[in-house]
């Protein structure tokens, strides 16, 4: 089974419009951590956003902020006031507090583009 | 500012020939990853290393070996390069869980055999 589904592969929004970006993930281990990527055209990976599982809370980072829900195990990236350098493509990113591994799982990603 | 970088940034190679993919982090992190990175596929391990000479196998290990002998330095290696190699790689580095340090990319190395 897939640890990490983002089932957009594509998006786009309007210029200062709000975009969701949709991610589900597949763990049995009560500890993990989710995390957002961009990457734009140029290709390097760009941080954008973590969320624990123990977190009470809602990450937000400037405009971006992760919608955590966890009997859903759903963590989607809303980006609010979309700019035309958001266009980039977007990962959600597992990693599960096992004793050895320390994996990050990540998904096949999503493409957004902003449109003027 | 922490640093990770990969040796090359475009390689060209034939097939059969034996490549190594350079990587270097200058952020003392214990874990080290290599990625494979396909239009559609997302990002797929190779290989990580939780400590100096250790190692474990990812998702598509086959084909790929590693190094590592110093902390700092991550090599992955192609022992025969094959065309269906031909891909972007990205490595990574982390500290250990538990934590919410995201791993840090260096730039990519878009590797062509032709």
């Amino acid at each position: 089974a897939q640890k990490i589904t983002q089932t957009q592969p594509g998006m786009f929004v309007q210029e200062k419009e709000a975009v969701t970006l949709d991610c589900t993930y597949d763990t049995s281990d009560p500890s993990y951590g989710l995390f957002w990527y961009k990457q734009p055209s140029s290709g390097e990976m760009i941080f954008l956003i973590y969320q624990g599982s123990y977190d009470q809370q809602n990450a937000t980072e400037g405009r971006y902020s992760l919608n955590f829900q966890k009997a859903r195990k759903s963590a989607n990236l809303v980006i609010s006031a979309s700019q035309l350098g958001d266009s980039a493509m977007y990962f959600c990113a597992m990693r599960e507090g096992k004793i050895t591994g320390n994996q990050f799982y990540f998904g096949t990603g999503t493409s957004l583009t902003v449109i003027p | 500012d922490v640093k990770v970088t990969q040796s090359s940034r475009y390689l060209v190679k034939r097939t059969g020939e034996k490549v190594f993919l350079e990587c270097v982090q200058d952020m003392d992190h214990e874990n080290m990853f290599w990625y494979r990175q396909d239009p559609g596929l997302g990002l797929r391990l190779i290989y990580f290393s939780y400590d100096v000479k250790m190692k474990e196998k990812g998702d598509i290990p086959e084909g790929y070996s590693v190094s590592r002998e110093k902390k700092e330095r991550f090599s992955l290696i192609l022992e025969s390069a094959s065309t269906n190699q031909t891909s972007m790689y990205l490595c990574a580095s982390a500290t250990p869980w538990p934590g919410g340090s995201p791993l840090h990319f260096g730039n990519g190395t878009r590797l062509t055999v032709t």
